[in-house]
Formats: C-alpha cells, structure tokens, sequence
C-alpha cells in the first residue's frame, strides 16, 4: 500500500495563478484533510471531507476550494494564488467508524512545498 | 476554541541524554491527546494517543507522554535520546474520537549533538 500520496512535492506560483493539488489515498478511508504548516504555527486545517461528495470548512479556509469526487482522491484548489499561501500542505486521512476506547487516527502525506512569488 | 500551545521551539540536547518536551492544551471537555513526530522532509507520524485511564502512556520509539489535567499538560519524554530523534514534534489535541478537527500546536525541532 502506498498510503497517502500527494502531487506535485514542490511548486512554484507567480501571483494570480491557479492550481491544483492531488491527494490520493488507498486504505479506503472515509475522511479526508487538508491542512497547512507555517513556521511557529504548527498545522491548521483548511477543508476536510467526511465521505464523497462532501467537504467543510476547516480553520483556515479563505482562498481554497476542495473537490471530493471520488473517495480515494481529494483535491484543494487555489483559484487565484496569493503570496500568503506560501506553505508546506499536507494531506490526511482516517476512518470514520470509532471502534470502542480507540480513535481515528490521520495517516499524512508527504507534503507539497508551495511558493507564490 | 481548543488551543495548544509549546512553550519551546527549539531544543538542543546531548545523544544519550533525556528528552522532555512540552505541550500545555485548552480544552472544555475531556481531551483526546497526542504527538506527532515530523523528519526532515516527511509528513507526520503519530508517536502517542491518550483518550482516558492510565495517565502515563507509551509510544512507538522509546517515547512516553504523562497526562496531567491540573496542570493541562501532556509533556513528552524519552530517556536517552539518539541520533535519529532529530526532528520536529507536535502536540495535538482532538475534538472527539472521531478526530477531524485536530488543532496542532506551534511545534518543538529537536537537535541532537553528538
């Protein structure tokens, strides 16, 4: 199994571009994250996905749209890029179904490094 | 809101020498804790998890976390640290089993000198 996967690893945006990022999964895991790491902050969550054809807003959502047409794959969009959204993104994702006394845990990708000039 | 918040961004300690790092949470309800260790260039793995009984937990490497909720810490300890240890580590708290709303604190990178 390869887990979490994420496309591409490394990016590089002129302001006002757009692009998308892929996540793939393949434990058929029913949630789907997405955050972001920004030095001192640790991660924050910009939009997860409880199932196919369903995403939320997480804590930092402005600026991102997220597609989950499939439920292996989870996409986060940025329509027009933004210095600001300099990051490294990483991609999660978990089962649903909590067995008793356990908990879910988030399997990570290995990142994409984004830099909007 | 939950919040968590590591006092320490960065830690220098000897190889062969104990490690403590430190994770203080805010959170209403009873916590669901955990750590999160990140090499150089990886995504994250989960070291640790703690929802309820045994307040002392263990982990994957070597890695032990205490609960304490008078103090609302969940400190990271391993008692002679190696080479290897040298990354960054992230204490996490969830709002529920259901885990999708994890709130990261700021992160601890961890040197190891020789």
């Amino acid at each position: 199994n390869a887990g979490v996967t994420q496309t591409p690893k490394f990016r590089v945006l002129k302001t006002g571009q757009s692009m998308t990022l892929l996540c793939a999964q393949d434990m058929n895991h029913e949630y789907m994250y997405w955050y972001r790491q920004d030095p001192g902050m640790g991660l924050r969550l910009i939009h997860y996905s409880v199932g196919e054809g369903t995403t939320a807003k997480g804590e930092v959502p402005d600026g991102y749209n997220v597609s989950r047409l499939k439920k292996q794959n989870f996409l986060l969009g940025l329509e027009s890029a933004a210095p600001s959204q300099t990051s490294v993104y990483f991609c999660a994702s978990s089962y649903s179904r909590v067995l008793a006394g356990d908990y879910n845990e988030q399997f990570f990708g290995p990142g994409t490094r984004l830099t909007v000039l | 809101a939950q919040s968590v918040t590591q006092p320490d961004i960065h830690i220098t300690v000897s190889e062969g020498a104990s490690l403590e790092l430190r994770c203080n949470y805010s959170y209403g309800a009873t916590p669901y804790l955990f750590w999160y260790v990140q090499s150089p260039g990886q995504g994250l793995q989960l070291l640790l998890k703690y929802f309820s009984g045994d307040t002392l937990v263990q982990g994957i490497k070597g890695f032990e976390a205490e609960f304490k909720r008078s103090q609302s810490s969940f400190n990271l300890r391993k008692p002679s640290v190696h080479w290897s240890d040298a990354a960054e580590y992230f204490c996490a708290v969830a709002q529920g089993a259901a885990g999708n709303k994890l709130t990261f604190g700021g992160g601890t990178r961890v040197l190891v000198k020789p």
